[in-house]
């Protein structure tokens, strides 16, 4: 079945840095596009990047543009995001989520169980 | 950025009743509109994709509508598993963007 299990959120300062990691199973990971969607504590959901199946296409919100980077090994089944300059405001349950093609929409059929990141001093 | 409208913000209902969540985006996105459901301390689940599309596994008392810029997430018997916060998501355009979310709570 599929999994996606996410991990290296934590305590980090403001300015500082994370690295977040999503390893994927059950499905052929190199297929599908990803995504990473995030919570804040009590909020909504908010959309942050997604990348193509072959890596070559990436957006990113505005409010981590510049901040955030995106990335995935296919050979490793593995998706990343790198986190830096952290603000407060970024503190959140990081989700990391399949987006599935069905015709010419999509929409997010998997989603991890999510990993807890918290900036603050 | 296209914006997402839900309404309401949260409801009271009881089982069996039927309910009615509507999404509004501020612009056109033809049917690329999905719906989630997220229960306390679990992720988002897919209920809904592009309009009106039922998710394998879902139950059927779900149903969705709508295209252009007016969109309604429908449960036609409430069960006790329902309750639940639900979200809309247009797939029209990046940035993609989730309603505030409407929070259906027991009465």
């Amino acid at each position: 079945q599929v999994q996606l299990v996410e991990s290296g959120g934590g305590l980090v300062k403001p300015g500082g840095s994370l690295r977040l990691s999503c390893a994927a199973s059950g499905f052929t990971f190199s297929d599908y596009y990803m995504s990473w969607i995030r919570q804040a504590p009590g909020k909504g959901l908010e959309w942050v990047s997604y990348i193509t199946s072959n890596g070559g296409t990436i957006y990113y919100s505005g409010s981590v543009k510049g901040r955030f980077t995106i990335s995935r090994d296919n050979a490793k089944n593995s998706l990343y995001l790198q986190m830096n300059s952290l603000r407060a405001e970024d503190t959140a349950i990081y989700y990391c989520v399949r987006e599935w093609e069905v015709g010419s929409a999509d929409a997010f059929d998997f989603w991890g169980q999510g990993t807890v990141v918290t900036v603050s001093s | 950025d296209i914006q997402m409208t839900q309404s309401p913000s949260s409801l009271s209902a009881s089982v069996g009743d039927r309910v009615t969540i509507t999404c509004r985006a501020s612009q056109s996105i033809s049917s690329f509109l999905n719906w989630y459901q997220q229960k306390p301390g679990q992720a988002p689940k897919l209920l809904i994709y592009s309009a009106s599309n039922l998710q394998s596994g879902v139950p059927s008392r779900f149903s969705g509508s709508g295209s252009g810029t007016d969109f309604t997430l429908t449960i036609s018997s409430l069960q006790p598993e329902d309750f639940a916060t639900y979200y809309c998501q247009q797939s029209y355009s990046t940035p993609l963007t989730f309603g505030g979310g409407t929070k259906v709570e027991i009465k």
